[in-house]
């Protein structure tokens, strides 16, 4: 089984500050990690994601995260805020077989401040 | 590439009435779809796990008689909101994955209404 906890429901940041948005998973299997984004009202769309051998991992916008498995984190980070970067962000979890359900996160809201 | 829809975006129907959410994927072929529900500033919660000609797999607590899922096509799966009552209302979303890869591609999302 697997489950995810996102460390803060809001997070305000000024335009060009650093965004840090914390998540730790639980697995019982090497997890395959993923961090989406959703604006009002749409769906999901993917920033990046971790299965297996670098640990930091970039993805669009300006976005990225490092898996350690010593912590069980994948922390997403951007160092430059833009105010389009606000938006729903959700961390989730899924196995690496079977169906690989997606188990996600609370989410956390990120605001950008002019 | 990999562009799941999702139709109607939008719907607003009577307490007691059915209706049916379609998802879609345009360019691939979808071993597997996935639906999703989501409540106001609330994660998404997985409902079911469709595969194309099988049963769908309903998730802990989900009403499988109130949550049609038909997955007939390797393009299409529709979720049918039998006898909806107001507190169906909510977000629901499909995603879509093929048998040679664990991504999923999420559908836009329907919004549901129940008045």
């Amino acid at each position: 089984a697997q489950s995810v906890t996102q460390l803060g429901s809001h997070v305000s940041v000024s335009e060009g500050a650093l965004v840090l948005l914390r998540c730790n998973y639980s697995s019982s299997v090497p997890p395959y990690l993923f961090w989406y984004v959703q604006y009002p009202n749409q769906g999901l769309q993917l920033l990046l994601k971790y299965t297996t051998g670098a640990t930091l991992v970039k993805g669009i916008n300006g976005f990225e995260a490092e898996f350690k498995k010593s912590e069980t984190s994948f922390h997403l980070t951007k160092p430059s805020a833009h105010m389009s970067d606000a938006a729903e962000y959700f961390c989730a979890v899924s196995g690496w077989m079977g169906d690989y359900k997606l188990s996600f996160g609370a989410g956390t809201t990120v605001t950008v401040r002019a | 590439g990999a562009v799941v829809s999702q139709h109607p975006s939008r719907v607003i129907c009577k307490s007691g009435t059915s209706v049916k959410i379609e998802c879609r994927s345009l360019d691939f072929q979808a071993t597997t779809m996935f639906w999703y529900r989501q409540f106001p500033k609330k994660s998404l919660m997985l409902m079911a796990t469709s595969n194309e000609g099988s049963k769908a797999t309903y998730e802990q607590g989900v009403e499988k008689d109130k949550f049609l899922i038909n997955h007939a096509s390797l393009t299409l799966s529709t979720l049918t909101v039998t006898s909806a009552h107001p507190e169906d209302s909510s977000f629901y979303i499909c995603s879509a994955k093929t048998s040679l890869t664990y991504e999923q591609y999420f559908g836009p999302g329907t919004r549901l209404t129940v008045t």
